[in-house]
């Protein structure tokens, strides 16, 4: 049972380089989405997805890229790092935005920006 | 916009006791809440739901209860064990969409650590 498989676990990058987070679920969910969490706060959302094809910004979009191509993945891109992006994103996915409560998540990335 | 918060950050209880985690909410139009569980290093993982509807629902060993009058959500943990110690968290659903995009407001979490 793979679930939410999120790559790469820790990542280190530079101030202005770009990177790809890569997520892939193996439960034919419609909905995926991606979080980030930082100390002292929720979970706050970044993008998210319906279905493949289709995506929509979240609560904090800004600096990130989200494509749907297939109801697998749904990988996020840095496009150039700073280092308030420094956080524990976690990617997360559900049988419908109807059922949007009941997330499974992926055991998350950890990202550094220095 | 509104936030979901925790009256405290960290409790700490006996193996074998029962364990309780609250949730304050402030917005009256949330129609949903969610308790997730997150150890450390992993990602949340989502324990148990209630509508707004009920007020209360009993799942393995966790039951959630709903006080609408004061916006009061709790998590009770029957025979606490070492494996049920993690970071908890709620989450609240505004379904017209107050919370971000798909509803859900979480809250910070409180670390819930056992002692033997």
């Amino acid at each position: 049972n793979a679930g939410v498989t999120q790559t790469p676990k820790f990542q280190v990058l530079k101030t202005g380089q770009s990177m790809t987070l890569q997520c892939a679920q193996d439960m034919n969910h419609e909905y995926m989405s991606w979080y980030r969490q930082d100390p002292g706060m929720g979970l706050r959302l970044i993008h998210y997805s319906v279905g493949a094809g289709i995506t929509d910004q979240g609560e904090v979009p800004n600096g990130y890229n989200v494509s749907r191509s297939t109801t697998e993945d749904f990988p996020l891109r840095l496009l150039s790092a700073a280092p308030s992006q420094t956080s524990v994103y976690f990617c997360a996915s559900s049988y419908s935005i109807g059922m949007v409560g009941e997330l499974f998540f992926g055991e998350g990335s950890r990202l550094t920006v220095l | 916009g509104e936030s979901v918060g925790l009256h405290l950050p960290t409790l700490s209880v006996q193996e074998g006791d029962n364990s309780i985690i609250n949730c304050a909410y402030s917005n009256s139009a949330s129609d949903y809440f969610i308790w997730y569980k997150q150890e450390s290093g992993k990602g949340p993982q989502f324990i148990i739901d209630i509508r707004s509807n009920m007020d209360k629902r009993q799942g393995q060993r966790v039951t959630v209860l709903l006080n609408k009058t004061v916006k009061h959500l709790s998590l009770q943990i029957a025979a606490t064990q070492p494996g049920d110690s993690a970071v908890y968290f709620c989450a609240e659903k505004d379904p017209h969409s107050g919370g971000g995009a798909d509803g859900l407001t979480f809250g910070k979490g409180t670390h819930l650590i056992i002692q033997p």
